[in-house]
This record gives C-alpha cells, structure tokens and sequence, in this order.
C-alpha cells in the first residue's frame, strides 16, 4: 500500500518569502511516479509536475523548484520570492508504476499575503 | 481542445433525490475516475474505470453508481442522496498504461453539490 503525508495543513507567508511545501511518500515498488498539482481558489486543479523514481534530478522551473530524495522519501516543493497568485492548495500523489490509480495526501494550504 | 467537461457545475438536492454528474472527455484517455473532496480529507476515490465497460470501485463507492459505455463519457449516479454527499466532486482522467505509464491526470472543474 501507498501512503503520502503532507504534515502541514496550512501554511501563510509573506509575499516575496520563500516556502517549502513538504511531501513524504511510502512505497514498497521500486518503480513508482511522483506528482504535485495546484488547486487555485477558483477550484480546478492542475498538473504541476511527475517525476519517477528513477531519476532524483531536481528540476526548477521558474519560481518553482522539486527536490526529490529517494533516502528520505520525500519530494518538496519549494516556492522562491512567492506571489499572491501562488495562494492554493498544493497536492502531492504517488502512482507505483503499473497501476492507474495514484494515493493523494491531504493537501497543503498555502496562503501569500500581500 | 475542451479536455474533461464536468456538469452541473452546483447542484442543490433534497435527501432522497436523485442525479447524475456528468463527465466527458475528448483526449482519447483510457482512464476515468470520480473523486469527492472534502474540507481535511484532501481527495477520495469513488470510483474508476479502465475502459469502456470496466468498471471498479475505489476508496469511498457507497452511495454511488457508475457506467462508462463509451470511452468519452462517465457519469456518476447519486441513487438516494444524503447529507453526507454534500462535496466537491472531479471527474479526472488520464492516459492508458500501454500508452504512457502514469501519465498525469486531468481534471473537470469540479461539481459543488450541496444536500439538504
């Protein structure tokens, strides 16, 4: 079975403050596929990024950077001078490779006051 | 490209009411799931489906029905509803595994449902 915790609930930062969005994942497979979306206050959620378990580059785009560490099972995001439009609720899931279906953590709320 | 189409967008039942949300999509995916979200519990798993006419349940299917007779469309049926289905409901899909092993899913903009 999968799990994947994401221990803060809510977090509120200033704008122009670094964040860190914090993902710890649970798997048994060797192969599985990591994901993070983005869920604004107007409701759709979208996709952000997948990474697999076999390659634990860490990717930045933007503003936006991923560390995925396969020792301590954990994937975080990290959000650099954030903005207000960054406000959302940010999940993360796992998929083991093979299977449709992906285990979603409860979602971290993430609020960038002006 | 519309992608995946969830309507109503609101819906208000009484207890006991019927209805159907509908989902659409137009990517061709193989893969279609409902998920309902409630405030603390993130995103729970209704129900799935790995093609036309499969059908599985997921995390929390009582209370729902599901078909999928097309590859574009499933809809998701509230036979009897309750208080306790009043949510947030997506309709998401994603590509096949033969496809594109653990594509990203893409979400409908979501149903607000509220029972009273």
């Amino acid at each position: 079975a999968q799990k994947v915790t994401q221990a803060q609930t809510e977090i509120s930062v200033v704008e122009k403050e670094d964040v860190t969005l914090d993902c710890v994942y649970e798997t048994r497979d060797t192969t599985y596929y990591l994901f993070w979306y983005k869920q604004p206050p107007s409701g759709e959620l979208v996709f952000l990024i997948r990474r697999n378990s076999f390659d634990e580059q860490n990717e930045i785009s933007g503003r936006y950077s991923w560390n995925f560490q396969k020792s301590t099972s954990s994937f975080n995001f990290t959000i650099t001078a954030s903005q207000v439009v960054d406000s959302a609720v940010y999940f993360c899931a796992l998929s083991p490779g093979g299977s449709y279906i992906p285990t979603f953590g409860r979602g971290t709320s993430l609020i960038v006051h002006p | 490209n519309a992608g995946v189409t969830q309507t109503p967008k609101f819906q208000v039942l009484k207890t006991g009411q019927s209805m159907t949300l509908q989902c659409a999509q137009d990517m061709n995916h193989e893969y279609m799931s409902w998920y309902r979200q409630d405030p603390g519990m993130g995103l729970r798993l209704i129900h799935y489906s790995v093609g036309a006419g499969i059908t599985d349940q997921g995390e929390v299917p009582n209370g729902y029905n599901v078909s999928r007779s097309t590859t574009e469309d499933f809809p998701l049926r509230l036979l009897s509803a309750a208080p306790s289905q009043t949510s947030v409901y997506f309709c998401a899909s994603r590509l096949g595994l033969g496809a594109a092993d653990n594509s990203p899913l893409h979400f409908g903009n979501g149903t607000r449902l509220t029972v009273t």
